[in-house]
């Protein structure tokens, strides 16, 4: 139990353009996913926490209007890096809380981003 | 803010060696989880300790809890080289936040 899956795995996409990326939690509803960024060798970075139904609650430094947050439902979360550029480039991984009083997070397998 | 220091960055063990990571928190936790990365490979979640002092053993994983909820500790017995990743504390502080706080990861690299 407690899978979650991230889509896509990997994308290319030019300097400008905007970048969606899904995740889902298969077996379980998240009320809570959090968004995270890695760079290489360096540790998960906590972008945002998004709960379902509310607007998102993005760490200091987060530029909100670049990275769209949307949780719609409590099986699926949205990170949209809009305009990207190629320090945008990185690997965003999400994960999931299974209940509302537990603290340990499911993560998704990542997707890792580059801007051309 | 909340910090959680992590130590050592790096570790290379003989395959047959003990291995140990640490984590220090500036402020007392609720609760502390430890994950693990394998290289090219996403965290995944290994154990959350609550209580004071709580020590608890997966095989030959032991991960223990101080007794003031300060800090904590990894410690593989005999690594194989299946062991090998990056492993992560990650802390709450009391109060309740579900922010976690992570700690930046030990990666153990394990010679055959």
């Amino acid at each position: 139990g407690a899978v979650v899956s991230q889509h896509p795995s990997r994308v290319i996409c030019k300097s400008g353009t905007s970048v969606k990326i899904e995740c889902r939690s298969l077996d379980f509803q998240a009320t809570t996913m959090f968004w995270y960024r890695q760079f290489p060798k360096q540790s998960l970075m906590l972008m945002a926490t998004s709960n379902e139904g509310s607007k998102a609650t993005y760490e200091q430094g987060v530029e909100k209007d670049k990275f769209l947050i949307n949780h719609a439902s409590l099986t699926l979360s949205t990170l949209t890096v809009t305009s990207a550029h190629p320090e945008d480039s990185s690997f965003y991984i999400c994960s999931a809380r299974t209940g509302f009083w537990t603290y340990e997070q499911y993560f998704g397998p990542g997707t890792r981003l580059t801007v051309t | 803010g909340q910090q959680v220091m992590q130590i050592p960055q790096y570790q290379h063990v003989q395959e047959g060696e003990d291995f140990t990571t640490y984590c220090n928190s500036s402020t007392t936790l609720s609760n502390i989880q430890w994950y693990k990365q394998r290289p090219g490979g996403h965290p995944v979640f290994l154990i959350q300790l609550v209580k004071s002092g709580e020590v608890k053993k997966q095989k030959r994983l032991t991960f223990q809890f101080g007794e003031a909820k300060k800090n904590s500790s990894l410690h593989i017995t005999a690594t194989q080289t299946t062991d090998v990743g990056t492993y992560f504390c990650a802390g709450h502080t009391s109060g309740g936040s579900y922010i976690p706080t992570f700690g930046r990861g030990t990666s153990l690299i394990v010679h055959p």
